[in-house]
């Protein structure tokens, strides 16, 4: 059964504070993704990693940065978080060889920044 | 004009009723195309591919019509259980990158 797994589902942090996101996948696929869930906005590309240590710009970068030293780990980072962060980030990948290529999601993070 | 674009919905259907959802793109140059479904603050799981020829998966059946650039799927026999958010999914390329969302549709299926 394929996996991708975040590790918080719940996480409550204060302004300013540093916040780390992990993500893992076990299907040794090459893209990973970082996006942000919001009513009525969808879903929002933060990053994307098409392999280790290489990294793209999604449609909001602005607040993040991203880490991928391991084909199986992509981590988001919060320099310094603000109120207007408090989201649902959700992790997924997906391969690029053969197959239809469709993206498999983590549970996500449920963000609250005070 | 945003990229992918869904029926606002929601729709609210009782149960057994026969249901379509439609989903239009504006990137002519796009490869492949799924439907997500969404339960409420669960994440996204894929649905169904959706191919040229059109593919059935028991009660769902989605068509692509390229040359209208549109997206469809049908729900036969609604359960209750079908209750969520349906996501269309259209990437330019077969990369596994650029994945571009619609903003969903929700679905309510009424006792």
């Amino acid at each position: 059964d394929v996996k991708v797994t975040q590790s918080s589902r719940y996480l409550v942090k204060r302004t300013g504070e540093k916040v780390f996101l992990e993500c893992v996948q076990d299907m040794d696929h090459e893209n990973m993704f970082w996006y942000r869930q919001d009513p009525g906005l969808g879903l929002r590309l933060i990053y994307f990693s098409y392999d280790v240590k290489m990294k793209e710009k999604g449609d909001i970068p602005e607040g993040y940065s991203v880490s991928r030293e391991k084909k199986e780990r992509f981590s988001l980072i919060l320099e310094s978080a603000s109120t207007n962060q408090t989201s649902m980030y959700l992790c997924a990948s997906s391969g690029t060889s053969g197959g239809d290529n469709e993206q498999f999601f983590g549970p996500g993070t449920r963000l609250t920044v005070l | 004009r945003k990229e992918v674009e869904q029926d606002p919905g929601p729709f609210n259907v009782p149960e057994g009723a026969t249901v379509a959802f439609n989903c239009t793109y504006s990137n002519s140059a796009s490869q492949s195309f799924f439907w997500y479904r969404q339960d409420c603050r669960k994440e996204p799981k894929l649905l169904m591919s959706v191919y040229s020829s059109g593919n059935e998966d028991g009660r769902f059946t989605a068509q692509l019509n390229r040359a209208s650039q549109y997206i469809s799927l049908l729900i036969r026999d609604s359960k209750l259980s079908d209750s969520a958010t349906y996501l269309c999914v259209v990437t330019p390329d077969n990369y596994g990158q650029n994945f571009v969302f619609g903003p969903g549709t929700r679905l309510s299926v009424l006792p």
